[in-house]
């Protein structure tokens, strides 16, 4: 596997449920970022990490719980979830911190229903 | 608050025209720019970055910088229905930032 990739690509849970989404990168990367993108919203980032710490968080709901092993894997855990949730979850990479011309890469999302 | 004005479209253009997408910005700090194209139903991907005040060219596509008057732009010459998808400008904070603020982007349509 190249790039950004992310599992599950699509998930349909519960407001009771708790699940897990999973972003992998094989970029050799030290920066990693989610962001969600609702319908007609811009991107939003919620967290930022920079050598598995993190670095950012915007404000996002204790429901979002961010977890980096290591600079290559990044998790994000959901748990009793609301509809106004559901949106394309993107993971996103970079050499280091971006700005300073630092490109991002974006995973393919993960796009999440809940119910 | 930091903002990224773009058109949300869609802007239609016949196959073989030029496509200009446009980007406004608010805060002056900024440093970097890039264009991002979205596919429907796809991830972003970089079409081309800019930093400096002017032209970038990379085959089809000229990014255009003007920082005094704030604004950033996309030219796709010799558009091809392929470039149909919506294209997002973003930008960072500068001053050390690295926080990448998006706009909500522009559709765009190329007519065979």
């Amino acid at each position: 596997e190249t790039g950004v990739t992310q599992t599950p690509r699509h998930l349909v849970m519960g407001m009771t449920n708790k699940k897990s989404l999973k972003c992998e990168q094989h970029l050799g990367h030290n920066a990693m970022y989610w962001y969600k993108q609702s319908a007609k919203k811009p991107l939003e980032l919620m967290f930022v990490y920079n050598f598995k710490e993190q670095t950012e968080n915007n404000s996002v709901p204790s429901r979002f719980s961010p977890e980096c092993p290591n600079s290559s894997h990044l998790f994000l855990h959901l748990h009793t979830l609301q509809p106004e949730d559901s949106a394309l979850y993107l993971c996103a990479s970079s050499q280091d911190l971006a700005g300073n011309q630092e490109t991002q890469y974006f995973g393919p999302g993960t796009r999440l229903l809940v119910l | 608050q930091k903002e990224v004005e773009q058109n949300s479209g869609p802007l239609s253009v016949p196959e073989g025209a030029i496509a200009s997408l446009n980007c406004t910005y608010s805060d002056r700090g900024s440093q970097s720019f890039f264009w991002y194209r979205q596919y429907s139903g796809k991830s972003p991907e970089l079409i081309m970055s800019i930093y400096s005040n002017g032209d970038k060219e990379d085959g089809r596509f000229t990014a255009q910088l003007n920082k005094a008057s704030q604004y950033v732009s996309l030219l796709i010459r010799d558009s091809q229905p392929s470039d149909s998808a919506t294209y997002l400008c973003a930008l960072d904070s500068g001053a050390g930032s690295y926080q990448l603020t998006f706009g909500k982007g522009t559709k765009l349509s190329v007519i065979p």
